[in-house]
């Protein structure tokens, strides 16, 4: 199974960028990683997802290695509202010829702390 | 907000009640997903439904009963709950099409007394 490691926790000041790095060294070629955040009492929200390049969007960035054994999820310029645990999570394939049934494994992130 | 909305937010119930959770999306997405969530754990994947059928049950008890009147409705049917199944229950939607992302309701906070 691929499976994911990510620190416990970080620290960022407010208006920095959060490097946030996540192992996945057992991925497999055709699987993906997403990245998620997950605010006190609210649900997963996506952020981002990748498979070999570099991506980008208007919340952040991901750097993939080029032996997509580990990722770096960048938040260019972290607020407050930042704050969150922040999920690295790659999907496995469960079931031969059942279509796109996959499902997510979920590591157990890193709480995320923007500090003023 | 969310796209993916879940009712209720809150739900208290005792061990010999029934009732049920509801989930709505209108995005034509074609799966739909239960999760359970405890406290400072990531989410557990229970049921997913892909073109209204179940497609995966990850040995969830039977006290658990998923239906999917349709593409855009997610029920999750609760009875006989035990206290260890206090959690946050969220469900999540997505195109179904390979790679493409969940997207998570804020959930609704179960707690069985």
């Amino acid at each position: 199974d691929a499976k994911t490691t990510q620190p416990p926790s970080m620290d960022c000041a407010e208006g920095r960028a959060a490097n946030l790095p996540c192992n996945h060294s057992t991925i497999s070629g055709n699987e993906y990683v997403y990245w998620y955040r997950q605010i006190h009492s609210q649900g997963p929200q996506y952020i981002i997802h990748g498979l070999k390049n570099n991506e980008t969007n208007e919340m952040a960035s991901l750097i993939i290695t080029e032996d997509r054994k580990s990722s770096t999820l960048i938040l260019p310029h972290a607020t407050l509202r930042d704050t969150a645990v922040y999920y690295c999570i790659v999907r496995e394939r469960v079931n031969e010829g059942a279509g796109n049934n996959r499902k997510l494994i979920w590591g157990l992130g890193t709480s995320l702390a923007v500090n003023p | 907000d969310t796209e993916v909305t879940q009712t209720p937010k809150h739900l208290v119930m005792g061990m010999t009640n029934k009732k049920s959770l509801k989930c709505e999306q209108h995005m034509g997405h074609r799966a739909m997903y239960w999760y359970k969530q405890k406290a400072k754990k990531p989410p557990e994947l229970m049921f997913v439904y892909s073109y209204e059928k179940l497609s995966i049950n990850e040995s969830v008890p039977s006290r658990f009963s998923p239906e999917c009147p349709n593409s855009s409705l997610l029920n999750l049917h609760l009875h006989a709950l035990q206290p260890e199944d206090s959690a946050l229950y969220l469900c999540a939607s997505s195109h179904g099409l390979r790679g493409s992302p969940l997207h998570f309701g804020n959930g609704t906070r179960l707690t069985v007394t």
